[in-house]
């Protein structure tokens, strides 16, 4: 089945310092999103892509719809303790599915030395 | 405003029994989708339905797994005859209609199968 590859698995970063991670997938897909997870709860959405080549801020969040359609990334600037979770990819493949059946990543593990 | 309702929180089932999980979409959402997480894994879909109807079902196992929408009341997630496998989280999530805004999750239900 289709699969996206999300790394790094996990960060250990200072407060203060940026963040990157990206997803990657081998087919195409027509919209990216990236969630939010704190143990114990749901995920929270984040950010929403639906165009190639987009890029959407939200605060000290950004992502950007890669133009191959086949990845994704998000920066998160200047980061705080609270910034702590973990960060999952997902996105809506082009061949076939319903727009119920999101494809997810297995998440990154954001830890955030204050 | 309530967000995406799902009870129990927590759920504790021998081998054999069946398990219940209830989600009560956001007020004025018809679109109901479940999805299950294992631990430290990402969210896999395992169905996509609108009231009375089952849109998207090609994440259920062909067994022992059923779920419903109806008229009124939550949509419901019912495993039969659980087994220690079906140990996982399992979020539900809704949304307005048809185009894919990324939906908003409940806290999920936490089953362990013992």
């Amino acid at each position: 089945g289709q699969q996206l590859n999300q790394s790094p698995q996990s960060m250990f970063i200072q407060e203060g310092e940026d963040v990157s991670m990206n997803c990657t997938s081998s087919s195409i897909f027509n919209t990216w999103l990236w969630y939010k997870q704190e143990p114990g709860e749901g995920p929270v959405l984040l950010i929403a892509l639906y165009k190639a080549g987009e890029l959407t801020s939200n605060g000290r969040l950004t992502a950007q719809f890669g133009i191959t359609r086949k990845d994704s990334f998000l920066n998160i600037s200047a980061s705080i303790p609270s910034d702590v979770g973990i960060y999952f990819c997902a996105g809506q493949p082009s061949d076939g599915g319903s727009q119920g059946n999101l494809i997810f990543g297995k998440g990154t593990k954001l830890s955030v030395k204050p | 405003n309530a967000g995406v309702m799902q009870n129990p929180r927590h759920l504790v089932r021998r081998r054999g029994q069946e398990a219940r999980l209830r989600c009560s979409p956001m007020k004025g959402h018809s679109h109901v989708y479940w999805y299950r997480q294992l631990p430290e894994e990402g969210l896999k879909f395992m169905v996509y339905l609108q009231k009375e109807n089952i849109i998207d079902e090609s994440g259920m196992p062909k067994e022992r797994f059923s779920a419903e929408f109806p008229k009124e009341g939550p949509s419901i997630l019912r495993i039969q005859q659980v087994v220690r496998g079906d140990s996982a989280a399992y979020f539900c999530a809704s949304s307005p209609g048809m185009a894919l805004y990324g939906y908003t999750f409940g806290s999920g239900t936490r089953l362990t199968v013992v």
